[in-house]
């Protein structure tokens, strides 16, 4: 496996607090992703990230913000957890983001329920 | 916009049987595909991309432009293969969109 890490791996919450989500890479890998896992959804990218401090939205991310401070690090904050929020995170990272077909790399993901 | 989709969301063979899992996109660009697999307790990992033509544990996909597919094959399915399959799609941005996804369950 690619070193990549998230914590943490499970998460119980109530509707309305804030949640931080943290994915870890050693591998210096430029690009890092945030994607939620639904029944009936697939994979679908919350945030992604380019270079330190250089973050864009992806097709779901009302309701989330992200930072990333450190090349290694890339935090997905939810301000007010909502139900619909429940869902496992991936986090992702790859060496470069192009036409090339460039791989992936999945960390294990965090299981979050907003009750 | 993209679209990925994979009609079945369930799809059961016995092992030694071929097995097709299908992959259908839209998209108005040049399109790179990929399967991804996740395996039991396993994390999503890279199976095949249509870029480098391999052949992974057996399994093989083909681009079809014309029918805009990119169905994943196999001539004899094993019950090491039983897992969720993802088609996803590349665009110009390099941004990934998934299908839903397909579980394939192998019986012996």
């Amino acid at each position: 496996d690619a070193g990549i890490t998230q914590s943490p791996r499970h998460k119980v919450t109530e509707t309305g607090t804030p949640v931080t989500l943290r994915c870890h890479q050693t591998e210096n890998h430029r690009y890092m992703y945030w994607y939620r896992q639904d029944p009936g959804h697939g994979l679908r990218l919350i945030h992604y990230s380019y270079g330190v401090k250089d973050t864009d939205k992806g097709e779901v991310s009302d309701g989330y913000s992200v930072s990333r401070s450190k090349t290694e690090d890339f935090l997905l904050t939810l301000e007010s957890a909502t139900s619909s929020q429940t869902s496992v995170y991936f986090c992702a990272i790859s060496e470069s983001m192009g036409l090339a077909g460039d791989t992936q790399y999945f960390g294990p993901g965090t299981r979050l329920t907003v009750l | 916009a993209q679209r990925v989709t994979q009609p079945e969301k369930l799809l059961s063979v016995f092992k030694g049987a071929p097995v097709e899992l299908k992959c259908n996109y839209s998209y108005s660009g040049s399109p790179e595909l990929f399967w991804y697999v996740q395996y039991s307790r396993q994390r999503l990992q890279l199976l095949l991309r249509h870029i480098s033509r391999e052949s992974i544990k057996g399994f093989t996909a083909d681009l079809n432009k014309g029918e805009t597919s990119f169905h994943l094959k196999k001539p004899f399915a094993q019950e090491e293969d039983s897992a969720m399959y993802y088609c996803a799609l590349s665009t110009s941005y390099g941004k990934l969109t998934f299908g839903q996804g397909t579980i394939l369950t192998v019986h012996p």
